[in-house]
């Protein structure tokens, strides 16, 4: 167990919709980083907060956003969500980045 | 786009046997990383090794850099059945933060 945490494991949704992914980071870590793993574009970071600022931005696109609470947890937000959408989402947190990046279980969006 | 690739993409071998993978990498790093994950699952990390290092061990696991190169290497010594898994190597840029991956091995050992 990494100690981070992710809600909810499964999603089951349709083109179009909405939807938001929920992270709690490791007690302590102040950066968390969100990651997309897809069967044609592989482990893809998506963005990092840091004490709840945006710190680094990668392959993200504009239909999707994030941010980071002050108790530190983070929300991804998905919408307009196509069927390549469809993915596992993990969410990983480190204390102030460089170093070991901690996983959670990861959430399995599927876009009907 | 991945900053690693690993080579091979697959391996398949018996219990007790060595296993190594490889990792390619294009631009400058800090460090470079290696990550298990089992089918489906959140990865694990397994070892960092610094720009400054050329090898590292922890356990059955041996990794090498060759920043010459822009290579790694991970070798498992010994494998057991619970190895199986996909391996990662991954990269950090320059600020330290993000991970670039490569496209992972799939390793199956078998009993």
């Amino acid at each position: 167990d990494s100690g981070v945490t992710q809600t909810p494991k499964h999603l089951i949704t349709a083109t179009g919709q909405r939807v938001t992914l929920r992270c709690s980071p490791r007690s302590g870590d102040l950066s968390v980083y969100w990651y997309q793993q897809s069967l044609d574009q592989g482990l893809q970071f998506l963005i990092q907060y840091y004490n709840g600022e945006e710190r680094a931005k990668g392959n993200i696109l504009e239909r999707f956003s994030a941010q980071q609470f002050p108790d530190l947890h983070s929300e991804l937000n998905l919408s307009s969500l196509e069927l390549g959408d469809s993915a596992l989402y993990f969410c990983a947190s480190d204390l102030a980045g460089g170093g070991e990046q901690f996983f959670g279980p990861g959430t399995r969006l599927t876009v009907l | 786009s991945q900053q690693g690739e690993e080579d091979p993409q697959a391996l398949s071998i018996q219990e007790g046997e060595n296993a190594t993978m490889n990792c390619s990498y294009k631009t400058s790093i800090n460090n470079l990383q290696w990550y298990r994950q089992n089918s489906g699952r959140g990865l694990v990390h397994l070892i960092l090794i610094r720009s400054n290092e050329r090898e590292k061990h922890s356990g059955r696991l041996r990794v090498t850099l060759d920043t010459s190169k822009k290579s790694s290497s991970l070798l498992i010594t010994a494998s057991r059945a619970a190895d199986t898994a996909s391996y990662f190597c991954a990269t950090d840029n320059n600020a330290g933060n993000m991970l670039t991956f490569g496209g992972g091995t799939r390793l199956m050992v078998k009993p």
